[in-house]
């Protein structure tokens, strides 16, 4: 099975500041990769997906993440934060065939202030 | 675009009582997850349904039972309810045949058990 490890569990930045939040997997074969995001008292929102091609892959609200084979990694990144990114974001992973499910990390609760 | 429809929103229990969580998957969408989501934690997958039958269980307590429905709407249900219980409850559906392209979420159910 499949498992995701986040490196960052609380993120504290200023707005405008740069954001890169860490994602890691562990699985011996070809995985889709997802990030989530929570806002405070919401439901999970799909940010952005990787399934294959180009390993840089652009999501909404500018947010983008980069896929490293070698790395088993796929972190998350946005230029510029603003105070309403403030949430918790889960990375997710699934093996290609769909066995074992979806897979969440523990999860990154980013705050931004103002 | 329809979504999945969990209900109710919010569910006040108390302790030894029971209670009943509901899911409208997305149209055409034929397996359902349900995961548990405690305070401060990540989403734990419990089970997940295909075709109305049972296709993978995972944390899921003995005392919570779940079934989908010929229409594919699901519903969990919890007895003997603890104060551990108290979570946010998420059912996400896909297709199956595409189910590695991710799941969609609905909102939830907050369960209190007081």
């Amino acid at each position: 099975a499949q498992s995701v490890s986040q490196h960052n569990h609380h993120v504290i930045l200023s707005e405008a500041a740069s954001l890169e939040l860490g994602c890691n997997y562990s699985y011996g074969g070809t995985v889709n990769l997802f990030w989530y995001v929570q806002y405070p008292g919401q439901h999970l929102q799909l940010l952005l997906k990787y399934f294959s091609g180009d390993p840089l892959v652009k999501g909404i609200k500018g947010f983008e993440a980069e896929f490293i084979k070698s790395k088993f990694s796929f972190n998350l990144r946005k230029p510029s934060v603003q105070w309403s990114d403030t949430a918790e974001y889960f990375c997710a992973v699934i093996a290609a065939g769909g066995a074992d499910g979806l897979t969440f990390g523990k999860g990154t609760h980013l705050i931004i202030q103002p | 675009a329809a979504g999945v429809i969990q209900s109710p929103r919010h569910l006040i229990k108390e302790k030894r009582e029971t209670a009943t969580l509901k899911c409208y998957p997305i149209p055409r969408h034929d397996t359902v997850y349900w995961y548990q989501q405690g305070p401060g934690q990540d989403p734990q997958f419990l089970i997940s349904f295909y075709e109305k039958m049972q296709s993978d269980k995972g944390s899921i307590p003995d005392r919570f039972s779940a079934q989908q429905f010929s229409d594919y709407h699901s519903e969990l249900n919890m007895s003997s309810l603890e104060l551990g219980d108290s979570a946010l409850y998420f059912c996400a559906s896909s297709d199956r045949d595409r189910a590695n392209y991710g799941y969609t979420f609905g909102s939830g159910t907050r369960l209190t058990v007081v």
